[in-house]
């Protein structure tokens, strides 16, 4: 069973600060990961794609990768109240019959104190 | 200018009915996709179609009929409804790994 998991929180960071997101995932063959937000009552949305190891920064927020750990991660630096939703982690896999999907984490929540 | 859009937003109909939920994507996208997020907020996808063709079936219910009459539309028809069967269904496209969503139904059934 090809799994993601992820903490559920909530993590609550104050306004400014540096929130640090995590994931893991079990199919060491997986080549593509997703960071989803989503808030309450509305669709997930897409903020960042990795696919080699190390970092990608896309302005306040950097993914990492570490493929060899089977981890990826998310940092929001400058947090803002308006980053208060729930963070998705969704890793690409390859079914049974070889075609592509996505599995997600349960994701974790995220509030952003003023 | 909505990339994937979803109708209804909402369903309230009783168990038994049968429902069907339409969405559209105007990416140019080759590949589509319904989801459903239960109660606890997990996603688990259930059908994809790429160029109108069934590529994953996740062992959803035969209840539930998937249909793609062209690469840019992708609908859900559900038979005999079951209060189990409550939730948001999304629909989302992608043209290689990034997958897009729409807004949501979210049905529920008394």
């Amino acid at each position: 069973q090809k799994e993601v998991e992820q903490n559920s929180g909530p993590l609550s960071v104050p306004e400014g600060a540096i929130a640090s997101l995590n994931c893991t995932y079990s199919d060491r063959v997986s080549q593509s990961f997703f960071w989803y937000r989503q808030y309450s009552g509305k669709s997930p949305e897409l903020i960042m794609s990795i696919y080699s190891n190390g970092d990608k920064e896309d302005g306040r927020f950097t993914a990492q990768l570490n493929k060899a750990s089977q981890y990826v991660s998310l940092l929001i630096r400058d947090s803002q109240p308006s980053d208060s939703a729930t963070y998705l982690c969704a890793v690409n896999v390859r079914n049974a019959g070889n075609n592509r999907k996505l599995i997600w984490g349960l994701g974790t929540s995220l509030a952003v104190n003023p | 200018d909505t990339a994937v859009s979803q109708t209804p937003k909402y369903l309230v109909t009783q168990m038994g009915n049968d429902k069907s939920i339409k969405c559209e994507q105007n990416l140019g996208h080759d590949t589509m996709y319904w989801y459903k997020q239960d109660s606890k907020k997990f996603l688990k996808i259930m059908f994809s179609y790429n160029n109108k063709e069934l590529i994953i079936n996740e062992t959803v219910p035969n209840r539930f009929s998937p249909k793609s009459p062209d690469k840019a539309h992708l609908n859900l028809h559900i038979n005999s409804l079951e209060l189990g069967d409550s939730a948001v269904y999304f629909c989302a496209s992608s043209q290689l790994f990034e997958q897009y969503f729409g807004p949501g139904t979210r049905l529920t059934v008394t």
